[in-house]
């Protein structure tokens, strides 16, 4: 595996469900990113970690909770969706803070 | 007013034609422009990179930062079928505020 990874590449859950998303970066990067995108959006910033800590939680509900284990490894929980949640999630990664980030193919969450 | 205004399209040109993809801004602070580019069912990827006002070329693309105006272009020559995708805008203003603030992107179709 190369680059940035993500798994599932496709979800669809429950508004009561439980599940969570996985992003996996190959590139000994330190800071590691979670980004919304909706249709007819910007890209939305949710939150950034930094070694291993969280830098940045950009008002984001609490049904949403990052984890991130180690600089490689990046998960968002999730729990009690809500259907305006579908959106594609997306995971990015850079060396250090502001530098160049590098996307994975995102995994597209339809919340039912 | 939103930071990063794009206009989402769809544009559709045939091939060989010069696509011109552009961007304006509002943060006077913004000082690196970028350009992604993102495939369907993929996640956007860095195409090019520009610190401050100027002009940077990379083969048939080229990226245009006008500052005074807070204009920011994207210009393809000899655009072909591959370059079929979304292309997002991204403004940073650097330093320890790291965050990317991102057009909606516009959707680009080249007819063969």
């Amino acid at each position: 595996e190369t680059g940035v990874t993500q798994t599932p590449r496709h979800l669809v859950m429950g508004m009561t469900n439980k599940k969570s998303l996985k992003c996996e970066q190959h590139l000994g990067h330190n800071a590691m990113y979670w980004y919304k995108q909706s249709a007819k959006k910007p890209l939305e910033l949710m939150f950034v970690y930094n070694f291993k800590e969280q830098t940045e939680n950009n008002s984001v509900p609490s049904r949403f909770s990052p984890e991130c284990p180690n600089s490689s490894h990046l998960f968002l929980h999730l729990h009690t969706l809500q259907p305006e949640d579908s959106a594609l999630y997306l995971c990015a990664s850079s060396q250090i803070l502001g530098d160049t980030q590098y996307f994975g193919p995102g995994t597209r969450l339809t919340v039912l | 007013q939103k930071e990063v205004e794009q206009d989402p399209g769809p544009l559709s040109v045939p091939e060989g034609a010069i696509v011109s993809l552009n961007c304006t801004y509002s943060n006077s602070a913004f000082q690196y422009f970028m350009w992604y580019r993102q495939y369907s069912r993929k996640g956007p990827e860095l195409l090019m990179y520009t610190y401050s006002s100027g002009n940077k070329e990379d083969g048939r693309f080229t990226a245009q930062v006008d500052k005074s105006s807070k204009y920011i272009s994207l210009f393809i020559r000899d655009s072909q079928p591959s370059d079929s995708a979304t292309y997002l805008c991204a403004c940073d203003s650097g330093g320890s505020n790291y965050k990317l603030t991102f057009g909606k992107g516009t959707l680009l179709t080249v007819n063969p």
